[in-house]
């Protein structure tokens, strides 16, 4: 069965400062990776994916991520956080294996004070 | 197509009253999925549907409840004898298939449920 974790409830970073959001996951086939955000009082919204290729793909909003496979993880992040950044992140994993269901981390909060 | 709606945005019921929500996904998708949400947890796995075919039921998924997709295109699920447990957002989220599979979802706002 897969699963994600995601350490840390919350993150602080500073605007104009680097940003990353950590995640790592767990699946017995060939890991299909998203992050998706939400914002207060509006539904998930798809961030950026990793199927195959390039370790490091990019996504809406400047954001990026980078596939560490022998890590088996997948951080989420900005060279240059935003205020606008602050909301809920989630990281999730669908096993590219057969399965057709994605599973969903807990959520990291990020808050970027200007 | 103004993406995936989910209707009401927000239901208070009494313990062991029997609810129904609807979702319309966007119509090119063939794939949908309900997911339910609560306070500081992401979003679990309920179901899942290509077109009208219930493929996977989670075992969260009690016997109270039941999702029906009947033509392929909306979908709606119903909880009965709702239980204060019950109480979170329930969320639909749609995808294409084929070359599309591999795309995130796209999720409606979400059915908020309060069982009083």
């Amino acid at each position: 069965a897969q699963s994600v974790a995601q350490p840390e409830d919350q993150v602080n970073v500073a605007e104009g400062n680097p940003l990353t959001v950590k995640c790592t996951y767990s699946v017995s086939g060939n890991p299909y990776l998203f992050w998706y955000v939400q914002y207060p009082n509006r539904g998930l919204q798809f961030l950026l994916k990793y199927i195959t290729g390039d370790n490091l793909v990019k996504g809406s909003y400047g954001f990026e991520a980078e596939f560490n496979k022998s890590q088996t993880s997948f951080h989420l992040k900005k060279p240059s956080a935003l205020v606008s950044d602050s909301a809920l992140y989630f990281c999730a994993v669908r096993d590219g294996g057969g399965g057709f269901k994605t599973i969903f981390g807990a959520g990291t909060r990020l808050f970027v004070k200007a | 197509d103004t993406g995936v709606s989910q209707d009401p945005r927000h239901k208070i019921t009494k313990r062991g009253q029997n609810v129904t929500f609807r979702c319309d996904p966007i119509s090119e998708h063939n794939r949908l999925y309900w997911y339910r949400q609560t306070l500081g947890q992401g979003p679990e796995f309920l179901t899942y549907f290509q077109n009208e075919a219930q493929l996977e039921k989670s075992r969260l998924l009690s016997d109270r409840f039941s999702a029906e997709r009947p033509k392929g295109s909306f979908s709606t699920l119903e909880i009965q004898r709702t239980e204060q447990g019950d109480s979170a957002m329930y969320l639909c989220a749609s995808s294409d298939s084929g070359q599309g599979a591999l795309d995130g979802y796209t999720f409606g706002s979400g059915t908020r449920l309060t069982v009083v």
